[in-house]
């Protein structure tokens, strides 16, 4: 079945600094990718949509020079937190799907703290 | 406005009981519909999903699930739940002409011995 992959699952950094989380899909190509954002006992909420070779769509609202999105490659999409602060502490979850279909893989997820 | 409603924040369920949890759903026209499961700190898991054709839909773990478009709603069944139930879930949708999934708030669900 199709998995995809996110590293690292849990990441502590200190404010000001870079944080990259990626996703990758290891049995498929994953045509769109889609990074969300969790609160503690939140639901998911989608911040952008990213499309191999394209630059990524962000959901209003989401600071885009905040969270780089890259998507590099059909098995590959980063997600770069920018001078990161505590308020972006929270867990970031990646999802990936197929050309034309609407089946969805998600990663398992980062926890990111920033102290 | 679209929107996707899970009305129960927190449900508690003896071990062996029935589950319901319920979803509606506010969209033009009938989205795509899907299930998933979250453990603590975890991704999700699709449990089970809906497109078209039997409204009633098997899943995994011994899910169900059926879509009633008179009341816009796709809620989720288990006859009999077991301890490692207990986790989150989410409903969520997809309009059939756009591919961005949207989130229900999340029901969590407390399995009691």
């Amino acid at each position: 079945g199709a998995v995809v992959s996110q590293h690292p699952s849990r990441v502590i950094c200190k404010s000001g600094t870079s944080v990259k989380i990626e996703c990758r899909s290891l049995d498929f190509q994953a045509t769109t990718m889609f990074w969300y954002r969790q609160f503690p006992k939140k639901s998911l909420m989608l911040m952008a949509t990213s499309n191999e070779g394209s630059k990524a769509t962000y959901e209003q609202g989401v600071e885009k020079d905040k969270f780089l999105i890259n998507h590099a490659s059909l098995t590959l999409s980063t997600l770069t937190v920018t001078s990161a602060h505590p308020e972006d502490s929270s867990f970031y979850i990646c999802s990936a799907t197929r050309q034309g279909g609407w089946s969805y893989t998600f990663g398992s997820g980062t926890r990111l703290t920033v102290v | 406005a679209q929107s996707v409603t899970q009305p129960d924040i927190h449900i508690t369920v003896s071990e062996g009981a029935s589950l319901e949890l319920r979803c509606n759903y506010s969209y033009g026209a009938t989205p795509y519909l899907f299930w998933y499961v979250q453990s603590p700190g975890q991704g999700l898991q699709l449990l089970l999903k809906y497109f078209s054709g039997d409204t009633l839909v098997q899943g995994i773990k011994g899910f169900e699930a059926e879509f009633k478009r008179s009341q816009s709603s796709f809620n989720l069944r288990k006859p009999s739940v077991h301890w490692s139930d207990a986790a989150e879930y989410f409903c969520a949708v997809v309009p059939s002409n756009d591919y961005k999934l949207s989130f229900g708030a999340g029901t969590t669900v407390t399995v009691r011995a």
